[in-house]
C-alpha cells in the first residue's frame, strides 16, 4: 500500500484566516514533503522532514508553517496569505528519504480571496 | 545544482502506439536517482518508474520503461501499447547525492487519441 492522504481536498479562504492542510501515512516512511504546485507548471519544494525534524525549508514565507507531530502526520499551518499563494499543495512521503521513491497524496486545492 | 530539461510540452500518439518522452539532466554528482510521474488532470502526482545513477540496466515497469543513457544524460520514458487513460502530465524528476530534494522538469502532457 503507497497511500498517502490529504486533508481537505478543497481549501477556500481569506487572507485574514488561519487554516491547516493535513497529511497522513502509515507506510512506516520516516521523511515527509511539503510541494506547491501552480497550474501548468512543475511541483516546487517547500519543507522536508526526516525523522521528525525539519531538515529543508526552501526559504519559504513564514506565513507557511509546518509542523510533523509524529511519524505518520505531517501538518501545514497557513496564516494571513496572499492570493499568489492559490495553489495545489501536495504531501510526499518516502521511507527514509534521499533517492527513496517519494509518494505523493492527491493534494489540497487551496484558493486565498 | 542539478537541472532537468524536458524539451517536449507536448505529444500525441495513437491508442495502442508506442511513445518516448524526452528527459535530459545534469548534474556533477556521481549518485543521483532519476523518476518519472504521471499527474492526470485531478492532480494526484502517481509514480512510474525509478533509475538509479549505477543501475546497470534499464528500469521496467509494465508498460512503461527507462531509456537510460548514461553517457549522453539522458532518461526517456517509453510507454508502449498507449491507453486513453495515459492521457495526462508527464514529470521527469531527479535527486543528487545525499539530498532528499527532488527537482522537476517543467513536464509533458501526453495526449491519447482514439
Amino acid at each position: 500500500d503507497t497511500e498517502v492522504t490529504q486533508t481537505p481536498k478543497h481549501l477556500v479562504m481569506g487572507m485574514t484566516n488561519k487554516k491547516s492542510l493535513k497529511c497522513e501515512q502509515h507506510m512506516g516512511h520516516r521523511a515527509m514533503y511539503w510541494y506547491k504546485q501552480k497550474a501548468k507548471k512543475p511541483p516546487e519544494l517547500m519543507f522536508v522532514y526526516s525523522y521528525e525534524k525539519l531538515s529543508i525549508n526552501e526559504s519559504v514565507p513564514s506565513r507557511f508553517s509546518p509542523e510533523c507531530p509524529n511519524s505518520s502526520l505531517l501538518n501545514l499551518h497557513l496564516h494571513a496569505l496572499q492570493p499568489e499563494d492559490s495553489a495545489l499543495y501536495l504531501c510526499a512521503s518516502s521511507l527514509l528519504g534521499r533517492t527513496d521513491t517519494q509518494y505523493f497524496g492527491p493534494g489540497t486545492r487551496l484558493t486565498v480571496l | 545544482a542539478q537541472k532537468i530539461t524536458q524539451t517536449q510540452p507536448g505529444m500525441f500518439v495513437q491508442e495502442k502506439e508506442a511513445v518516448t518522452l524526452d528527459c535530459t539532466y545534469d548534474t556533477s554528482d556521481p549518485s543521483y536517482g532519476l523518476f518519472w510521474y504521471k499527474q492526470p488532470s485531478s492532480g494526484e502526482m502517481i509514480f512510474l518508474i525509478y533509475q538509479g545513477s549505477y543501475d546497470q540496466q534499464n528500469a521496467t515497469e509494465g508498460r512503461y520503461s527507462l531509456n537510460f543513457q548514461k553517457a549522453r544524460k539522458s532518461a526517456n520514458l517509453v510507454i508502449s501499447a498507449s491507453q486513453l487513460g495515459d492521457s495526462a502530465m508527464y514529470f521527469c524528476a531527479m535527486t543528487q547525492g545525499g539530498s532528499e530534494k527532488l527537482v522537476f522538469g517543467k513536464g509533458t502532457k501526453l495526449t491519447v487519441n482514439p
